[in-house]
């Protein structure tokens, strides 16, 4: 039972590139959700999904998008990378019905 | 929406000392989660709580829903327990988590 697994962990990028942050949880949760973690700050909330087909915004969608077409796996596109997106990603899973979160290792990208 | 303070932001402690993380929400919740966040690694779920009182070997967790305050309590502290740890919570939403910005702890030998 891998639990949530996150690729890659460490990522450079240049500004307008894009690229995909895999997430992939194998616990049949039916929610998950991406956060980025800046210095000083709490995790943010940047999209979410409650189900395979279903997505919706969070806190700091703006520059990134998400797509959930199994339950297993919720992917995270950057589309033009921006230095201001240089953060740690975690991905979260959670049961239907429960709280308890289930977080990914991270994946900490830099935008140059 | 939800605020949730902790405190304090930073905290140094000896080996073998008693610590105790607080963290404190604006409006009622589902649950409170402790996590731990150790330098450079991921995040790993502690407690889950709504009610009462918690423990894991050195770790006690407590709440408060009518003061809408959570302690976090470390007893003999050591220097593996050095890490970061965060308060998040519930509200309405299942699926959405508002995190404190985190307790930086360092347990020095």
């Amino acid at each position: 039972n891998a639990g949530v697994t996150q690729t890659p962990k460490f990522q450079v990028l240049k500004t307008g590139q894009s690229m995909t942050l895999q997430c992939a949880q194998d616990m049949n949760h039916e929610y998950m959700s991406w956060y980025r973690q800046d210095p000083g700050m709490g995790l943010r909330l940047i999209h979410y999904s409650v189900g395979a087909g279903i997505t919706d915004q969070g806190e700091v969608p703006n520059g990134y998008n998400v797509s959930r077409s199994t339950t297993e796996d919720f992917p995270l596109r950057l589309l033009s990378a921006a230095p201001s997106q240089t953060s740690v990603y975690f991905c979260a899973s959670r049961p239907t019905g429960g709280y308890e979160a289930f977080f990914g290792q991270g994946t900490r990208l830099t935008v140059v | 929406k939800n605020e949730v303070e902790q405190s304090p932001q930073n905290l140094t402690a000896q080996e073998g000392e008693f610590i105790t993380i607080n963290c404190s929400y604006s409006v009622g919740i589902s649950a409170l989660h402790w996590l731990q966040q150790h330098p450079g690694g991921g995040i790993v779920s502690l407690f889950m709580l709504s009610s009462g009182k918690k423990k894991h070997g050195r770790l006690i967790a407590t709440i408060n829903i009518q003061e809408k305050h959570s302690s976090l309590h470390i007893t003999a502290s050591h220097p593996r327990d050095s890490a970061v740890y965060i308060c998040a919570v519930n509200g309405g939403s299942n699926y959405k988590l508002t995190f404190g910005k985190g307790t930086l702890l360092t347990v020095n030998p």
